[in-house]
């Protein structure tokens, strides 16, 4: 089986400042581990993913996140927030033995302040 | 290079009506999946089919919904007698292939109500 847990429903931030978005997850084998955003009325778009290798994982629009096996997380980071990264985030994991599907967190609203 | 696109983006049906959902993945993705966001339930995995291989349906919540994929491209999701309860965003996602940490690509959703 395999979970994910985002333990923030709302992470509010003001611009310029570092954001951290957690995730935890759980799986039987070894994780594929993905982030997406969703806008408003939107669909989610793909912001990067842990594959193996390099902890630190680098993406879209000056997102990153590090993978810690030990504590079983993938947070998401970005240095320096924008008031138009304001949005929803997902957290992803997919086992690498079996699943196909991906099981996502229940969602991060990030709110950037002016 | 065109997205996932999705059919219509917006729906209002009666209770008990039928509905056909319909997805056009990226071209040359042969994986496609089927996810229901609603507002108790997060995002759910519903059905995916990889190629000529039969689909896994084992997200599908009952016999109501039910879904196909035509000549390996475009699929359709249909919920028969749909109920207030299937009022959601059904989003659609593609990948080149399953097996590996392919990205799955997401359309921009349909928005069920059930009136």
């Amino acid at each position: 089986a395999q979970s994910v847990a985002q333990p923030e429903d709302q992470v509010n931030v003001a611009e310029g400042n570092p954001l951290t978005v957690k995730c935890t997850y759980s799986v039987s084998g070894n994780p594929y581990l993905f982030w997406y955003v969703q806008y408003p009325n939107r669909g989610l778009q793909f912001l990067l993913k842990y594959i193996t290798g390099d902890n630190l994982v680098k993406g879209s629009y000056g997102f990153e996140a590090e993978f810690n096996k030990s504590q079983t997380s993938f947070h998401l980071k970005k240095p320096s927030a924008l008031v138009s990264d304001s949005a929803l985030y997902f957290c992803a994991v997919r086992d690498t033995g079996s699943a196909r599907q991906l099981t996502f967190g229940s969602g991060t609203q990030l709110t950037v302040l002016p | 290079g065109a997205g996932v696109s999705q059919s219509p983006s917006n729906k209002v049906t009666e209770k008990g009506k039928d509905v056909e959902l319909r997805c056009d993945p990226i071209s040359g993705h042969t994986a496609l999946y089927w996810y229901r966001q609603s507002l108790g339930q997060g995002l759910e995995f519903l059905i995916y089919f990889q190629g000529n291989s039969a689909p896994d349906k084992s997200g599908l919540p009952s016999d109501r919904f039910s879904a196909e994929r035509t000549g390996g491209s475009v699929s359709t999701l249909t919920i028969q007698r749909t109920q207030q309860e299937d009022s959601a965003v059904y989003l659609c996602a593609s990948s080149y292939r399953t097996g590996g940490p392919e990205t799955q690509y997401f359309g921009p959703g349909t928005r069920l109500l059930v009136l």
